[in-house]
């Protein structure tokens, strides 16, 4: 079983510039979640999706953003880049999300670099 | 809103030492526990997990964490560890009923001396 996959994995963007994170979750999975992880703040959750609707959101502007397929893949979106946006952006996949047995994985990531 | 502490930041052990890493958490409900280990250059990966029942839970590669509910803590062990074992370890917690939102600690970077 394929694990949650992230694309790209590496960019490096100019300030000023948006970016869109690609994320396809576990197959058979319908809960993605995103996270920031930066050496100052640590992992910061961003928002979740089940169903192609936000069902929770963290406390980040709203520059960022997301949305879900109705085959359950994610993308975020981050606008007007600043440098303080450089950092891993980790996806998560769970079954559904909430209640016992729900595992949450996690993708290896995109890189973003803004300069 | 939930919270979690990771008191050590940066730990250094010897090869055959015992690890325990303190986490506490601040959250009224029920709440679902994690230990994710990043290893340099890899992703999170899952070392282990409590949802109910036993409280003394056992993962992968020999680590085990204890939930103390009276003290809201979930503190991970491993009675030796090895060069291997040197990464990250993230302590995290999620309302039971609280959808896919998880609460990170700010890790802890244990470094394993050969």
């Amino acid at each position: 079983k394929a694990g949650v996959t992230q694309t790209p994995r590496y960019l490096i963007k100019t300030r000023g510039q948006q970016v869109t994170l690609s994320c396809s979750p576990i197959s058979g999975h319908r809960s993605v979640s995103w996270y920031q992880q930066t050496p100052g703040q640590g992992l910061q959750f961003l928002f979740e999706y089940f169903s192609e609707t936000q069902r929770n959101k963290g406390n980040f502007p709203g520059r960022f953003s997301g949305r879900q397929f109705s085959n359950s893949r994610s993308e975020m979106n981050v606008s007007t880049l600043e440098l303080g946006d450089s950092a891993l952006y980790l996806c998560a996949s769970s079954p559904t999300g909430t209640g016992a047995g729900n595992t949450i994985y996690f993708g290896e990531g995109s890189w973003l670099t803004v300069v | 809103a939930q919270s979690v502490s990771q008191h050590n930041h940066h730990v250094i052990l010897s090869e055959a030492a015992s690890l325990e890493l303190g986490c506490n958490y601040s959250y009224g409900g029920t709440v679902n526990l994690f230990w994710y280990v990043q290893y340099p250059g890899q992703h999170l990966q899952l070392l282990l997990k409590y949802f109910s029942g036993d409280p003394l839970v056992k993962g992968i590669k020999g680590f085990e964490a204890e939930f103390i509910k009276s003290k809201f803590s979930f503190n991970l062990r491993k009675p030796s560890v090895q060069w291997s074992d040197t990464a990250e370890y993230f302590c995290a917690v999620r309302n039971s009923g609280g959808y896919q939102k998880v609460t990170f600690g700010t890790g802890t970077k244990l470094q394993v001396i050969p």
